[in-house]
């Protein structure tokens, strides 16, 4: 089946840049868009962007300037950074796919499990 | 910029009971792209519906959604202990692509 994990730093300096990794498995990663999606503690989700294996991304705009979304297909996984970091980026971090259902419909279908990332001196 | 509003915060009922939960959106949302999300502490959000009405794989039919324009809801006929979490609606549209509402608490009364 399908399945997503998410990697990187659990803590991250204010300003640093946060790097995560998402694992693709059980299907291919040129088949789908791929998303990152964050929840800071106690809140609600937050759209960071989604990002296709050619390259083409989206991102939400009150975070465009610091996002970057890659693939990287010959490893099955796709990765965000996000620079210059404050403790307002303080959440759990998940990555999810992006399902196309057809008749302009779409949603997150498949999520990670989530992880946690710290911005902290 | 469309946001969505959830209603009630918290829903306090009890097994058995049926659970109606309001998403309102501030502009007209197509209804292909509105989607109910289910979480529970400590976990990642479950799809539930797309489409506005189109159960997700998986999802028992005491899950339904409907509405459409600005005003969706979300129904769970009967509810099972299992049942009791967050749920969070979620639009795709124009600028910035996806929101999601603040979440609706169903708890055990």
């Amino acid at each position: 089946q399908v399945q997503l994990q998410e990697s990187g730093p659990g803590l991250v300096k204010p300003s640093e840049t946060l790097s995560l990794t998402c694992t693709v498995s059980g299907v291919s990663i040129r088949s789908y868009y791929w998303s990152w999606i964050r929840q800071p503690p106690g809140k609600g989700l937050e759209w960071i962007g989604y990002v296709y294996y050619i390259g083409s991304a989206d991102y939400n705009p009150s975070l465009k300037s610091r996002v970057t979304m890659s693939v990287d297909t010959s490893k099955s996984h796709f990765s965000l950074k996000l620079t210059s970091v404050t403790a307002a980026d303080t959440a759990v971090y998940y990555c999810a796919r992006l399902y196309d259902y057809g008749d302009y419909s779409n949603a997150f279908d498949i999520w990670g499990q989530g992880t946690m990332v710290t911005v902290s001196s | 910029e469309i946001v969505l509003t959830q209603s009630p915060g918290t829903l306090s009922l009890s097994p058995g009971e049926r659970a109606t939960l309001s998403c309102r959106a501030s502009q007209s949302v197509s209804s292909s792209y509105l989607a109910w999300y289910q979480q529970k502490p400590g976990q990642a959000p479950r799809l539930l519906i797309y489409g506005a009405s189109s159960r997700a794989t998986g999802i028992p039919d005491r899950f339904s959604g409907s509405g459409s324009g600005t005003d969706f809801t979300l129904t769970i006929s009967r509810l099972e202990p299992e049942d009791f979490a967050v749920y969070y609606c979620q639009q795709y549209g124009s600028s910035p692509g996806f929101t999601f509402g603040p979440g609706t608490k169903v708890d055990i009364k």
